[in-house]
């Protein structure tokens, strides 16, 4: 079973800078099957990249994701303020779907 | 539009069985995936497993092998839950969500609006 390793766990910026999250692969991830999705309180996780670079459906392009092998990045260029969120990465595909435990983004 | 729409909170006693529903609506339903997702309260997400609506073929991540059921009725293209011999902490709001390709592994495109389950004596 492949686990997802994120970091940091919490990440404190301002809104404007520039945000890197990492996720880290136990297993090297085959296919490219890597998502990155944002969850606020109280609201279901959002789907922002899949296939580890391609933007979902009405996702900024101020979001972008890159990666391979075990080492991905998600990253948030000019943070707006709706952008303050928790951030997880999944491996999907292969039958077993697993999550990262997540990253806090919040504003300092 | 693609929804997928949760039955409400539950409370159930130590011991019980729950059953979450996931009504689905504005797309072909035998066509996609449905996973289902846990979240205690206040940490991460958690794979449960998935169910194929067309011939009801389910996946369970080895934790959940034992004592959760996923079924589908085609006829009102709902996807059920089941979660036996509840604990503690089984305590936390449970997600259905869509893999938005029907024909490649692909990520979850919607998602529900998640249902609380908790488990209190």
């Amino acid at each position: 079973e492949i686990v997802l390793t994120q970091s940091p766990g919490t990440l404190s910026l301002s809104p404007g800078d520039g945000a890197t999250l990492s996720c880290r692969a136990s297993q090297s991830i085959s296919n490219n099957y890597l998502a990155w999705y944002q969850q606020k309180p109280g609201q279901p996780p959002r789907l922002l990249i899949y296939d580890v670079s391609t933007r979902a459906t009405g996702i900024p392009d101020r979001f972008s994701g890159s990666g391979s092998g075990t080492d991905f990045t998600l990253t948030i260029s000019r943070l707006e303020p709706e952008d303050f969120a928790v951030y997880y990465c999944q491996k999907y595909g292969g039958s077993l779907y697993t999550f990262g435990q997540g990253t806090k983004l919040d504003i300092k | 539009q693609v929804q997928l729409m949760q039955s409400g909170t539950d409370v159930k006693r130590p011991g019980a069985s729950v059953r979450v529903s996931c009504k689905t609506s504005g797309y072909t339903f035998t066509d996609f995936y449905i996973h289902w997702v846990r979240q205690a309260p206040g940490q991460g997400l958690e794979w449960m497993g998935w169910i194929y609506p067309r011939n009801g073929k389910t996946q369970y991540a080895q934790k959940f092998q034992d004592w959760v059921t996923m079924t589908r009725d085609t006829s009102t293209r709902t996807v059920y839950m089941e979660v036996s011999s509840l604990k503690s902490d089984d305590s936390a709001i449970y997600f259905c969500a869509r893999e938005s390709s029907g024909w490649k592994s692909d990520a979850f495109d919607t998602w529900g609006q998640g249902t609380m389950v908790i488990v209190s004596s």
